[in-house]
């Protein structure tokens, strides 16, 4: 069965502690990795799209990373602002665009 | 702008009550999709909508109905038959698989309801 599994589930930053979160899944035929942010009472925005493992992709102080079973996304010296909750999602080889979504990583950075 | 539409942002549910949750969009997807959102849980798949007049169960389909009469509108239905409804509710769409962009879903910004 496709399972995305997120690390750790509440992460607590100080401004500035650099740190990374984790998301393994298990899919077969990965078509696509995706994360979001999603900030309280608002619906997910787009961060990454990662496709194939060893692919990169930056954004500001983030960075998101895939191997065949994870993805890292590595906040470098994070401010306040980054608090939010941050989802990862897959996509498999079905015939439609279903995402399985993990439940989520929730990163709070006080100044 | 391009985006999707919820309405409305809040909503109460008296018990026994049905309630639909609106969502449109104006990006030209073809594809729509509900999904909901509890504390603590990954979303959860309720249907889904990959051309007009045709609609797929998800994962969690027990106690909620759909209509895909447009392109643009997507409705949720959530009927007295679904027992736990307080949750929050995101609508989202996506092109179809060959026009697929790297954006995965589009989102809307939700529709919080809650039983009373």
């Amino acid at each position: 069965e496709d399972q995305v599994t997120q690390s750790p589930e509440a992460l607590r930053l100080q401004e500035g502690e650099s740190s990374s979160l984790n998301c393994s899944y298990t899919v077969s035929g990965l078509r696509g990795l995706f994360w979001y942010r999603q900030d309280p009472g608002k619906g997910p925005e787009f961060l990454f799209t990662l496709y194939s493992a060893g692919e990169e992709k930056e954004k500001e102080r983030l960075k998101a990373t895939l191997t065949k079973k994870e993805s890292f996304l590595h906040i470098t010296a994070p401010k306040p602002e980054d608090s939010a909750t941050y989802l990862c999602a897959v996509q498999g080889p079905g015939g439609y665009n279903k995402l399985i979504f993990g439940a989520g990583t929730r990163l709070a950075v006080h100044p | 702008d391009g985006g999707i539409t919820q309405s409305p942002k809040y909503l109460f549910r008296k018990e026994g009550q049905n309630v639909t949750l609106s969502c449109e969009q104006n990006l030209n997807h073809d594809a729509m999709y509900w999904y909901r959102q509890d504390p603590g849980q990954g979303l959860r798949l309720i249907y889904y909508s990959q051309i007009v007049n045709d609609f797929q169960k998800g994962d969690i389909a027990e106690g909620y109905s759909v209509s895909r009469e447009k392109k643009e509108s997507f409705p949720l239905t959530v009927t007295s038959a679904q027992k736990n409804p307080t949750a929050f509710y995101l609508c989202a769409s996506s092109a179809r698989q060959r026009q697929q962009t790297n954006y995965g879903y589009t989102f809307g910004s939700g529709t919080r309801l809650t039983v009373v």
